[in-house]
């Protein structure tokens, strides 16, 4: 079956550095998508890594390993406004999305 | 200004109506999808449709129904036959299903409670 693994609650400090990970196995890889969601309101797209290596916009960098199955969303500088779940997505070999259930992060003063 | 709108925000039903949730987009996107999402769980699709006239079951599309006459409109039925309808329902339209890069664009989602 097609798995995607995310940890379910991270807590942070504000002003600190934050990596949630994600692991996948799915039957072939197409990319792979960041979404952040505030509660009750619709995700909004982060990043999209199909390359090995490491994507950086602002405050926000998304790093994909293939060959492991991997990849990692970094958040520096952590804001309040941070407080969201974080949805990691992989695109199969028939174009297909397949969704984690999520981090939630909760940032503390 | 472009965007995905989904009304009406929350939505109350007894048990055995149907229901049917609304989804616009003017972002003259082919592709519209619906998802349901509850808690503690990754974003399931419910249909999803590539062009006018046409659309494809998801990983869950029992005791729902979709049409696609419109481009713009992607409405979603959830019939009594659905077990479990209570659910936060989520509409998203990208620019082509068969182009991966091609990021989903959410609707602010509709929150469906039966009782």
């Amino acid at each position: 079956g097609q798995n995607i693994d995310q940890p379910t609650e991270m807590t942070a400090t504000e002003g600190a550095i934050v990596q949630i990970n994600c692991t996948y196995q799915t039957s072939g890889f197409n990319g792979l998508f960041w979404y952040q969601q505030h509660a009750g309101e619709a995700p909004t797209f982060l990043s999209y890594n199909v390359l090995d290596g490491l994507e950086e916009k602002g405050r926000f960098s998304s790093f994909l390993s293939r060959s492991k199955g991997y990849s990692y969303l970094l958040l520096k500088e952590l804001q309040m406004k941070d407080s969201a779940s974080y949805l990691c997505a992989v695109i199969d070999s028939n174009y297909q999305l397949i969704w984690g259930a999520g981090t939630k992060l909760i940032i503390k003063p | 200004d472009g965007g995905i709108t989904q009304s009406p925000k929350y939505l109350f039903r007894k048990e055995g109506q149907n229901v049917t949730l609304s989804c616009e987009q003017n972002l003259n996107h082919d592709a519209m999808y619906w998802y349901r999402q509850d808690p503690g769980q990754g974003l399931r699709l419910i249909y999803y449709s590539q062009i006018v006239n046409d659309f494809q079951k998801g990983d869950i599309a029992e005791g729902y129904s979709v049409s696609r006459e419109k481009k713009e409109s992607f409405p979603l039925t959830v019939t009594s036959a659905q077990k479990n309808p209570t659910a936060f329902y989520l509409c998203a339209s990208s620019m082509d299903t068969g182009t991966p890069s091609y990021e989903q664009y959410f609707g602010p989602g509709t929150r469906l409670t039966v009782t």
